[in-house]
């Protein structure tokens, strides 16, 4: 069985900070997949950034960083210089060897100007 | 274009009926999904498929049925047996291997009244 975790319901931060959306997760799988979404209002999900079980570094996309620590079972995504546009609500989710992919709660996170 | 389109993107059915949600891809996708997702809320698992002819329940299969006859094809039946069937259902395809994203619809918002 596989749970994803995403402890923070929501999160305020100002225009061009950087913001941390938690995300921890539990399988028994040796090899699987992390993945974090972000869904604006409008419903569409778009996929952000990927890190592998056996990626020894942390993958980084743009703005986007995520810090993954394997031994304490976290993946969480690192939004540096926060626009008006990120306002939306982002979710983690992983692939595990049966191809199933779970997703977390979702943290909303609101930027303010 | 290749792409994931679901239809209808708004459905309206009286409570007690059946009702089919479309969901096809273009991409040559093996593996589908089907995801219902409630307002504010985290998107829920409720079938997926990894290839022709097999599926598999997610976390909220009771209520729902799908089949998966065409490799292009993943159609999403919502029974009268499920309680409370209003909500958003999204669906995805992702070509095979664990560390590929899934591409996601725009989805289907369904009410029941």
């Amino acid at each position: 069985a596989q749970k994803i975790t995403q402890t923070q319901p929501g999160m305020f931060v100002q225009e061009k900070e950087a913001v941390t959306l938690d995300c921890t997760y539990d399988t028994s799988d040796q090899s699987y997949g992390l993945f974090w979404y972000k869904q604006p209002s409008s419903g569409e999900m778009i996929f952000l950034i990927y890190q592998g079980s056996y990626d020894e570094q942390n993958a980084t996309e743009g703005r986007y960083s995520l810090n993954f620590q394997k031994a304490r079972k976290s993946a969480n995504l690192v939004i540096s210089a926060s626009q008006l546009g990120d306002s939306a609500m982002y979710f983690c989710a992983m692939r595990g060897s049966d191809y199933k992919l779970s997703f977390g709660a979702g943290t909303t996170v609101t930027v303010r100007a | 274009d290749g792409g994931i389109t679901q239809s209808p993107k708004y459905l309206f059915r009286k409570e007690g009926q059946n009702v089919t949600l479309s969901c096809e891809q273009n991409l040559n996708h093996d593996a589908m999904y089907w995801y219902r997702q409630d307002p504010g809320q985290g998107l829920r698992l409720i079938y997926y498929s990894q290839i022709v002819n097999d599926f598999q329940k997610g976390d909220i299969a009771e209520g729902y049925s799908v089949s998966r006859e065409k490799k292009e094809s993943f159609p999403l039946t919502v029974t009268s047996a499920q309680k409370n069937p209003t909500a958003f259902y999204l669906c995805a395809s992702s070509p095979p291997g664990r560390v590929t994203e899934a591409f996601f619809g725009q989805g289907t918002r369904l009410t029941v009244v």
